[in-house]
């Protein structure tokens, strides 16, 4: 079974800056998908980028952008020009690329709690 | 216009009582999924349906049961709630086709979450 883990409960960052949120995963699978989600005070889920694992290029959105280590089984997430409305909670996922079960599910590490200081 | 809606967003009830979510999505997605998010804000998968079909069960007390009269909807229905019933359910559907220029496989959209309080 897939695991994913986030070892960093909580980060803080001056509005303006740069932060990295750290992710790393295990599986023996070779084909898989990697995404980060955000959730703000609102509770909604928001996708906030994603990455497939054939994919050597680190995926980008905006002002985030991931650092993908596919051999190290790390995917960071990082916030450039960090605003106040970053601030929320952070989930790294996972999921197979296989046609089984295990595409049929994300698995979430615990989360990182963002905090912007202004 | 909302892409997976989840009603109701609060929910209190008391012990042994049954309850009812609903979802629904207007993505045209083929597969839908409750998750579920305890206290401690982790994330787990609880069911997963494809085309109406149960895919996944996780080790879920069979007090809960998920009910898909069409593709668009997966509603959760509880049984006899207890208070390690108390969480925030999520629902989420995804396709594994393309299904148009503004959607991409692989993703799963979610609801907007209901919090249920058992007391």
């Amino acid at each position: 079974a897939q695991t994913v883990t986030q070892s960093q409960p909580e980060m803080s960052v001056q509005e303006a800056e740069t932060v990295t949120l750290s992710c790393t995963y295990d599986t023996s699978e070779s084909d898989y998908y990697l995404f980060w989600y955000k959730q703000p005070p609102s509770r909604q889920m928001i996708l906030v980028i994603r990455q497939e694992a054939y994919k050597q290029q680190n995926a980008t959105e905006n002002r985030f952008s991931v650092n993908f280590q596919k051999a190290a089984k790390s995917f960071s997430l990082k916030i450039s020009d960090s605003q106040l409305g970053d601030a929320a909670m952070y989930f790294c996922a996972y999921r197979s690329a296989d046609s089984g079960a295990g595409s049929y599910q994300l698995t979430f590490g615990k989360g990182t709690k963002l905090s912007v200081i202004p | 216009d909302t892409a997976v809606s989840q009603t109701p967003k609060y929910l209190v009830t008391q012990m042994g009582n049954d309850k009812s979510i609903k979802c629904e999505q207007n993505l045209g997605h083929d597969t839908m999924y409750w998750y579920k998010q305890d206290s401690k804000k982790f994330l787990k998968i609880m069911f997963s349906y494809n085309n109406k079909e149960l895919i996944i069960n996780e080790t879920v007390p069979n007090r809960f049961s998920p009910k898909s009269p069409d593709k668009a909807h997966l509603n959760l229905h509880i049984n006899s709630l207890e208070l390690g019933d108390s969480a925030v359910y999520f629902c989420a559907s995804s396709t594994l086709r393309l299904a148009g220029a503004l959607l991409a496989k692989n993703i799963q959209y979610f609801g907007a979450g209901t919090r249920l309080s058992v007391l």
